[in-house]
């Protein structure tokens, strides 16, 4: 069975600075990942997702994520936050192709990012 | 705003009571799934439905049952409710085999 870990309970970022969040997924075929925001109060909005081709992805909100097949990982990426951006982010893994009839949703436990001015 | 509605937003009941939630899918889609978020457990994974047909289950309780009608829509019922329901529940849709999932608001459970 898939699982994803994100190591990062709680994030805090200064306005303007770089931010990395890190999500590592388990799956012995190809996976399809997602990266999901959820702001307080919210449901979860689509950041971006990686089915297959090109290794880096552009996301809305100027997000970016990168597979790495080599080390099992699917980070996000943005080189300047905004105050907007504090929310708690979740990375998702999907089975691919390989296994129809099982389409959910393995959430990680999700990274809650601060941001201070 | 995703397409994908759901009602009411919070409901707030007793415990060994029933309620049932409602989800919309956006126009199209024909896969529904239902989520649960709670403190201790994270988001999982309940149930699937593809056009009116269970598709994959997770864990979800036998207290709990859904079920997706020829409009599409979904209704996912819970039973004898306990303190530990207390949750957001989630549904969301896509348009068939693995693609990308539209997340609806939420219904917040609150069991007292």
């Amino acid at each position: 069975a898939q699982s994803v870990t994100q190591p990062d309970i709680h994030i805090t970022v200064s306005e303007g600075a770089s931010l990395e969040l890190r999500c590592n997924y388990s799956y012995g075929a190809t996976p399809y990942l997602f990266w999901y925001v959820q702001s307080p109060g919210q449901g979860l909005q689509l950041l971006l997702k990686y089915f297959s081709g090109d290794t880096l992805v552009q996301g809305i909100k100027g997000f970016e994520a990168e597979f790495k097949r080599s080390q099992s990982s699917f980070n996000l990426r943005k080189p300047s936050v905004h105050w907007s951006d504090a929310a708690e982010y979740f990375c998702a893994v999907a089975e691919g192709p390989s296994n129809f009839g099982n389409e959910k949703l393995t959430f990680g436990t999700g990274t809650r990012l601060t941001i201070i001015p | 705003d995703s397409g994908v509605t759901q009602t009411p937003k919070h409901l707030i009941t007793a415990t060994g009571q029933r309620v049932t939630l409602r989800c919309s899918p956006r126009s199209g889609d024909l896969s529904v799934y239902w989520y649960q978020q709670s403190l201790d457990q994270g988001l999982q994974f309940l149930i699937q439905y593809y056009n009116g047909e269970e598709r994959a289950k997770g864990n979800i309780l036998e207290r709990f049952s859904a079920q997706q009608f020829p409009d599409l829509h979904s209704e996912l019922n819970l039973s004898s409710l306990e303190l530990g329901d207390s949750a957001l529940y989630f549904c969301a849709s896509s348009v068939g085999r693995v693609d990308t999932q539209y997340f609806g608001p939420g219904t917040r459970l609150t069991v007292l």
